[in-house]
């Protein structure tokens, strides 16, 4: 249980041109889920704080205009990178929280997708 | 959420138990300890996590001393699979559900 798809695992694409990602959640339903970008040898960094049925949470440094997210169900969220350039090149992750746990421990687990790698010429 | 020091790197031997130290000095009393993986060009995968008492599941171990101020993860048996970067999250996600990840361990298994 607890999956996360991502798609697509790779891309490449021209400088100027937009990309979505989509962010899945398989077998469970996700209030919340996160997107995170990795850069090589780098450890991840979080983009913003995606709520179902309501405007992302982005970080400090994150132009919300250049990434645009969207949550319209409880399973689904979509990163679009607009007006690509090579410098977005990067590993992007995202992860949906679990709400109350599997093993009924009060608390919240993250599950994570493969990560979508972003290659922009 | 509390900050967490690990060890860079660490190598350990296949079959062998690997042994990962975390420290959380300032650990708050409603903050949990979690751990997660991420082997190469994947996403991090979850192992476990606990609050004061010592955990263990199909996959690692988790033991949290006495004063809550460190851990340690452990991979009873570490395969070749288990080959990966380890980190240790204090978070209480009950006030903040973000998750500030640090640069981690990189465990390497050899055969």
């Amino acid at each position: 249980g607890a999956v996360v798809s991502q798609h697509p695992s790779w891309v490449i694409c021209k400088s100027g041109t937009s990309v979505k990602i989509e962010c899945r959640s398989l077998d469970f339903q996700a209030t919340t889920m996160f997107w995170y970008r990795q850069f090589p040898k780098q450890s991840l960094m979080l983009m913003a704080t995606s709520n179902e049925g309501s405007k992302a949470t982005y970080e400090q440094g994150v132009e919300k205009d250049k990434f645009l997210i969207n949550h319209a169900s409880l399973t689904l969220s979509t990163l679009t990178v607009t007006s690509a350039h090579p410098e977005d090149s990067s590993f992007y992750i995202c992860s949906a929280m679990l709400a109350g746990g599997q093993r009924g421990k009060s608390s919240y687990e993250q599950y994570f997708g493969p990560g979508t790698r972003l290659t922009v010429t | 959420d509390a900050k967490t020091t690990q060890p860079p790197s660490m190598d350990c031997a296949e079959g062998r138990a690997a042994n990962l130290p975390c420290n959380h000095s300032t650990i708050s009393g409603n903050e949990y300890v979690y751990w997660y993986r991420q082997i190469h060009s994947q996403g991090p995968q979850y192992i476990i996590h606990g609050l004061k008492n010592n955990e263990t599941n199909e996959m690692a171990s988790l033991i949290i001393t006495e004063d809550r101020k460190s851990s340690t993860l452990i991979l009873p048996h570490a395969t070749l699979r288990d080959t990966a970067v380890y980190y240790c999250i204090a978070h209480n996600a009950g006030n903040n559900r973000k998750l500030i990840w640090g640069l981690g361990t990189s465990l390497a298994v050899n055969p």
